[in-house]
């Protein structure tokens, strides 16, 4: 069962605009979400993350906001940059345990 | 910038064949994972290691078997490739501690013929 979602394969911005990637879990015990950049060719590279006793942090253009009543989260990338088009995963996980779930990822394109 | 290595980037074998793909880290992680992905879809774990001697599968049943003699070197290993095996191959490492950031190797792209 597919425990953490996104919804969206793909999501096309203008650069300078505000990318903003969407991801639904459902195990309510995950309380740490991270968000990874895949580039093609190359392996996931980490990008951000957030434990579940925080609702938000931040790290230069890049946030990550949780809403655990919705069980969502969401990453919010201002001002995109072209060097942004990447392949964009989801990722929770339990307690630190090697159960880590990753979506299917979302394709950003930023455009100039 | 992380210090995780995967040989080959690339292999194209036939059917029946014996591969094994490398994987290296040099950070002194205790912790490494394979995981596999087919385009378009999540990544999926299937097999990981806490340290020297440990290994277990992990959620998606795989034909493939592992080791770990070594804390930096985490080998993975197809007896007998099948064209279902076709898929890209991602290792990665994280060390013990509050926070499970895995950093990844650039991955192997497997097909089989």
């Amino acid at each position: 069962d597919q425990q953490v979602k996104q919804n969206s394969p793909s999501l096309s911005v203008q650069e300078g605009r505000i990318s903003i990637l969407n991801c639904d879990y459902t195990n309510s015990m995950f309380d740490y979400f991270l968000w990874y950049k895949k580039y093609p060719a190359e392996g996931p590279t980490f990008l951000i993350s957030i434990s579940s006793i925080k609702d938000k942090n931040e790290d230069g253009r890049f946030t990550v906001f949780l809403n655990k009543s919705a069980k969502h989260l969401s990453l919010h990338i201002v001002p995109s940059q072209p060097g942004d088009s990447a392949v964009y995963f989801c990722a929770a996980s339990v307690d630190n345990n090697n159960d880590m779930r990753f979506g299917a990822g979302t394709r950003l394109t930023v455009k100039p | 910038e992380a210090d995780i290595y995967q040989t080959p980037r690339y292999l194209v074998i036939g059917t029946g064949k014996k591969i094994t793909l490398e994987c290296s880290q040099t950070m002194g992680h205790d912790k490494m994972y394979w995981y596999q992905q087919d385009p378009g879809m999540e990544l999926h774990l299937i097999h990981y290691s806490y340290g020297v001697n440990s290994t277990e599968k992990g959620d998606l049943s795989s034909e493939s078997t592992v080791s770990r003699i070594r804390t930096e070197h985490f080998p993975l290993t197809l007896e007998s490739a099948r064209p279902s095996h076709t898929s890209q191959y991602l290792c990665a490492s994280s060390s013990f501690g509050a926070t499970d950031t895995q950093y990844f190797g650039p991955g192997t792209r497997l097909t089989v013929l």
